[in-house]
């Protein structure tokens, strides 16, 4: 059974950093890239950013860019999300998900980023 | 790039059929044959319920049915039950990411 499980969500002030962490079971970690994607309150999903499966490419949407970074360890098959310049807009519960062919198939539950003063 | 467009809600009766519309463009809904559909619950995963525009994954209810035609793609739920009340998210893959809807909150 494939599980995705986030950690790392908290309550930081606007200018603050946190660092997501999505824990990877049941499923060839290394064989897909993945993906975290987060909503807003009362909002849409957002996809945020996506790592390929090496670790070698990365994708963020714009109005993550230059703040955030995605990186993996293969090797305990874990997908972070380093979030910095945090600001009031990123609160959003964050999803972690695993992607294949082009569809996120499968989502960890979230975890909460809550960004005020 | 603007979210894609879905109604903000529908609601049908215990065994009426509903369709959930999901509007994109020439760059992505009618871009790639890559949309696919998630249905949210409150505490729970996001699940995804149709892919690639019209497949079901493996135990999803076959009263699950998507479609695409040009920019627009389609999610219809036959025989509605109680418990597919939820939002309905459409997502449409683009080069490097994705592009989601704004979600359509479904009341049976």
């Amino acid at each position: 059974e494939v599980q995705l499980l986030e950690s790392g969500g908290n309550l930081v002030q606007p200018g603050g950093s946190l660092r997501l962490s999505c824990a990877a079971s049941g499923f060839t970690f290394t064989s897909h890239a993945m993906t975290w994607v987060r909503q807003a309150p009362g909002k849409g999903l957002q996809w945020v950013s996506t790592i390929v499966e090496s670790g070698d490419k990365a994708y963020y949407a714009d109005s993550v860019k230059g703040r955030f970074t995605i990186s993996r360890d293969n090797s305990r098959n874990t997908v972070y999300l380093q979030m910095n310049s945090l600001r009031v807009e990123d609160t959003a519960l964050y999803y972690c998900a695993k992607a294949t062919s082009g569809t996120c198939d499968q989502w960890g539950q979230g975890t909460l980023v809550t960004v005020s003063s | 790039q603007s979210a894609l467009t879905q109604p903000a809600s529908v609601s049908g009766s215990p065994g009426q059929s509903i369709t959930i519309s999901c509007t994109g463009t020439t760059s992505d809904v009618g871009r790639y044959n890559l949309v696919s559909w998630y249905q949210l619950l409150p505490g729970k995963a996001p699940k995804l319920m149709i892919y690639e525009g019209s497949k079901r994954p493996s135990g999803v209810s076959n009263r699950f049915s998507g479609s695409k035609s040009g920019n627009r793609a389609s999610l219809t739920i036959s025989g509605l039950q109680a418990d597919d009340e939820g939002d309905y998210h459409c997502c449409s893959y683009l080069s490097g990411g994705w592009l989601f809807g704004g979600g359509t909150k479904l009341t049976v």
